[in-house]
Order: structure tokens, then sequence, then C-alpha cells
């Protein structure tokens, strides 16, 4: 079973727009990260936030955590043509450390 | 500065064969990972090692072995594919800061026929 699930499937947004995607889990959770995937690429990871945080940022990325809605949201500003790809939540999942990916929002930015 | 490397990068297989992807990361990690990827399902864990010597399953075992040669490397074979099997495997490594990211490989496209 997933323990992150991404919203929405897939994103279509104009090169400038600011592009928001959710995350939500089911149980409780040490930290959250999230992961981009260039199309026929790894998983490159963006940026982590722990339980005991609300917002993060990191260049033109923003992420902020709800553990009471047990959710995540990951918005990226002023969106390029090169942030076309698929982000991924992971979190802590049933197994040690490990984590649990959802399935991922496909984000196109249109030039 | 490789990371994570992972051989081969396509491979086509009939039903009932066997093979190994490998894996070798460079980042001294003691935590190895080896997920498959399949469309609309996100990544599911088939085995993970925490470290040398030690290996456990994940949420998709079955139909799969895996080796932790030693720190570098952790293999994942396929003793006899089945086209269930068809997928983009990937390997990671995990930092041993307390942060832990995942440090991916460019992934092993395989098709079962």
């Amino acid at each position: 079973s997933q323990q992150g699930e991404e919203d929405p499937q897939a994103l279509s947004i104009q090169e400038g727009e600011n592009a928001t995607m959710n995350c939500s889990y089911k149980t409780s959770i040490n930290n959250l990260q999230w992961y981009r995937q260039n199309s026929g690429r790894g998983l490159v990871h963006l940026i982590l936030i722990r339980s005991n945080e609300r917002e993060k940022h990191s260049g033109r990325l923003r992420v902020t955590l709800d553990t009471s809605k047990k959710s995540s949201s990951l918005l990226i500003t002023a969106s390029r043509a090169a942030d076309t790809a698929s982000y991924f939540c992971a979190t802590d999942g049933n197994y040690g450390q490990n984590f649990v990916f959802g399935p991922g929002t496909r984000l196109s930015v249109l030039p | 500065n490789a990371g994570v490397t992972q051989t081969p990068k396509f491979q086509v297989l009939k039903t009932g064969q066997s093979m190994t992807l490998q894996c070798a990361q460079d980042m001294n990690h003691n935590s190895m990972y080896w997920y498959r990827q399949d469309p609309g399902m996100g990544l599911r864990l088939i085995y993970y090692s925490a470290s040398e010597g030690t290996t456990d399953k994940g949420e998709v075992p079955n139909g799969y072995n895996v080796s932790r040669l030693n720190k570098r490397e952790f293999s994942l074979r396929l003793e006899s594919a089945a086209p269930s099997q068809t997928s983009v495997y990937f390997c990671a490594s995990r930092s041993d800061r307390v942060t832990g990211e995942l440090f991916f490989g460019e992934g092993s496209r395989l098709t079962v026929l």
C-alpha cells in the first residue's frame, strides 16, 4: 500500500506561472521528501521537511507540511520549461527507515 | 563522481530466463535499495539492505533475490522472469545523514516477453 498520494496526477501550466502539487499520507511520519524525475531518468532529491516544520524554502521551491491533515504541498514559483518532469513525495514507510513513494504528479510547463 | 551506477540500462528477456541487475555506489553509504516503477504505481520497494551483510524484503519481493556483495554493490536477481516483471528498476543508496535522502541510479528498463 502506498503511503503518499500526490494530487493532481497531471498538471499543465504556462511558463512563468506557479505550480502547486499536493501529497497526502496515511500514518505518522518523521519527515517527508520531494523528488523530481525527468523523463527516462532516475529520481533526484529536491527538498526534505521534518515533521516539526511547517514550511521550508529552497530557491523557487516552497514546501509546506500540515501533520494534522497529513498533507504536504510543493510550490514551484515562476516555472520554466525545464521544470517539466514528474514529482514524487516520499514518506517514512512500513519498512524501518525506508521511504514509500506516491504515484507522482506529471508537470508540463509550456513555453 | 559517479554516484549510483546500474547495469544494464536495457534488457529483453523471454519468460523463464534469469538475469541479474547490478548496482554500485561510490558514496560509502550503508543502506541500499531496489525499487520497481510501473505506470501509475509510483515506486515500490522490492528489497533493501540496511548494511553490508543484511538484506530485507520490501513491499513486492516475490520473484526476486538480492545479494549485498560488499558495501558498494547490491545486485537484484530474477531467477525465472515473468511478463509481470516487465518494469523499470531503480537502485538507490541512502545518505547516512539524519535527513537520509536517497540517491538513485538511472534505471534499468526490463521487458519480459
